[in-house]
C-alpha cells in the first residue's frame, strides 16, 4: 500500500510569483485535505476536497486554490506569493470527509523570498 | 468553535523517565481528540485516537492518553521515555459534526536527555 506523496519536496520562489504543490493520496482515499505549517507552530486547515469537490475552507485568502483529480491526486496553488506563505504545505489523505484518520505526507518545503 | 491549548511548548525528560505532555480542549460539540508525532523533515504520524468510545486511550510506541470530559483534558503518557521518543507532539481536536476539519495545537518539542 503506497502512503501519501508530495512534490516537490523543496521549492524556493520570490514575492509575486505563483505555485502550484500537488500530492498523491493513499491508495482507496477520495478525499484530500491541505495544511500550511509556519515554522515553529501547528499546522493550520486550508481546504478539503471530497470527490473532486471543495468540501470546506479555513481562512486562507483566494489566492489559495485547489483542485482534486478523477484518482483523487490533489493541487494546491498559491497566487501572487507573498514573504509570509514561506512554509511547510502538508498534504492528508482519508476514506472519506468524515473519516477518523487522516494520513500525511512529508510536506514540500516553500520559501518565498 | 474549537480550540486546542498544548501547555509546555518544549518538554525535557531523562532516557528511562515518565513522559507526560499537557493538552486541553475546546470544543462546541462532542469532538474526536488525536495525538500525532512530527519527526525532524518527516510527516505527521498518528499517535493515537479518541472516539467517544473507551476514555482510556493506547497507542503506539507505549503512549497511551485519558480524555477527562470534566476537565476538558487530553493528556498523552508514556511510562519509560525512549531516545528516538525526541519529536515534536501535537494534540488535535475535530468537531464529530459539520466541517471535520483538524485543529492543531502549537505543539510540545520533546527533548530526551541520556
Amino acid at each position: 500500500e503506497t502512503g501519501v506523496t508530495q512534490s516537490p519536496t523543496h521549492l524556493i520562489k520570490t514575492r509575486g510569483q505563483q505555485v502550484t504543490l500537488r500530492c498523491s493520496s493513499q491508495s482507496g482515499h477520495n478525499t484530500v485535505s491541505w495544511y500550511q505549517q509556519a515554522l515553529g507552530q501547528g499546522p493550520q486547515f486550508i481546504f478539503q476536497y471530497y470527490r473532486e469537490e471543495e468540501n470546506g475552507r479555513g481562512n486562507f485568502p483566494p489566492r489559495f486554490s485547489g483542485l482534486q483529480f478523477p484518482n483523487y491526486s490533489s493541487e494546491l496553488n498559491v497566487n501572487a506569493l507573498e514573504l509570509d506563505d514561506s512554509a511547510l504545505y502538508l498534504c492528508a489523505s482519508s476514506s472519506g470527509w468524515g473519516a477518523d484518520t487522516q494520513y500525511f505526507g512529508p510536506g514540500t518545503r516553500l520559501t518565498v523570498l | 468553535a474549537q480550540s486546542v491549548t498544548q501547555l509546555d511548548s518544549h518538554v525535557s525528560v531523562s532516557e528511562g523517565t515518565p513522559v507526560l505532555l499537557r493538552c486541553n480542549y475546546s470544543s462546541s460539540y462532542s469532538p474526536s481528540l488525536f495525538w500525532y508525532v512530527q519527526h525532524p523533515n518527516k510527516g505527521l504520524q498518528l499517535l493515537l485516537k479518541y472516539t467517544s468510545a473507551a476514555t482510556l486511550v493506547k497507542g503506539i510506541n507505549g503512549f497511551e492518553a485519558e480524555f477527562k470530559k470534566s476537565e476538558t483534558s487530553f493528556h498523552l503518557t508514556k511510562p519509560s521515555a525512549h531516545m528516538s521518543d525526541a519529536a515534536e507532539y501535537f494534540c488535535v481536536v475535530r468537531p464529530d459534526t459539520g466541517r471535520r476539519a483538524l485543529t492543531f495545537g502549537s505543539g510540545t518539542r520533546l527533548q530526551v536527555q541520556p
